[in-house]
């Protein structure tokens, strides 16, 4: 699994958006961006996922630059519930999903 | 999405016992895995546990230690064996969604602390 690269933390004020950066510079063409995030206290929680074109949920959206080699998690109107640590994983789809690669995530914490 | 219920939430242990996690699924799925997130870190893989075959561990993780059972396709244990205070963790239990979407889901979890 290509490898990324969160920074450990990021603030954001109540309403508004929060842009959560992933850089995996060494994606492979096959290879498959998933967001999840993990509110204090729970399981990690699916999110979004895309292969290169920008995708939106109920949740987020995620948006793949052009060459692949980094992402961003958007959610629109960030609430004191999104504060949580959000992880950006690599990985081609299919058996063995279990072996995804938890960086260190992104801290969010969205301030009143 | 599939509903993962983890049985106990909590518990506080005595060094030299041992624990077992439940984890039970509202589907049948054919890959669980089981985690460890120490305290202050990330989720490591402890192991993948199949129905009808031995458990598959990762480097680092030994079945005399973490024993699984996997009985049916919708159950789970993990085992935590003669405890250390070095145990204490948040241990988590995910599936993995049908198809080849690749998306996991996870249990809350069992915050475990031992004395």
């Amino acid at each position: 699994d290509a490898k990324t690269t969160q920074p450990p933390s990021m603030d954001c004020a109540e309403g508004r958006a929060a842009n959560l950066p992933c850089n995996h510079s060494t994606i492979s063409g096959n290879e498959y961006v998933y967001w999840y995030r993990q509110i204090h206290s729970q399981g990690p929680q699916y999110i979004i996922h895309g292969l290169k074109n920008n995708e939106t949920n109920e949740m987020a959206s995620l948006i793949i630059t052009e060459d692949r080699k980094s992402s961003t998690l958007i959610l629109p109107h960030a609430t004191l519930r999104d504060t949580a640590v959000y992880y950006c994983i690599v990985r081609v789809p299919g058996t063995n999903a279990g072996k995804s690669t938890f960086g260190d995530g992104t801290t969010l914490t969205v301030k009143p | 999405s599939a509903v993962i219920s983890q049985k106990p939430s909590r518990d506080i242990c005595q060094r030299g016992t041992s624990l077992t996690i439940q984890c039970q699924v509202d589907s049948q799925v054919t890959m669980m895995f089981w985690y460890r997130q120490q305290p202050g870190q990330s989720l490591t893989l402890i192991a993948t546990a199949n129905q009808g075959s031995e458990a598959t561990y990762e480097s680092g993780f030994v079945i005399d230690k973490f024993p699984i059972s996997r009985p049916n396709l919708t159950f789970s244990t993990l085992t935590v064996s003669n405890m250390s205070p070095e145990d204490s963790s948040i241990y988590l239990c995910s599936i993995q969604q049908s198809g080849n979407l690749n998306i996991q889901y996870f249990g809350a979890g069992t915050r475990l602390s031992v004395l």
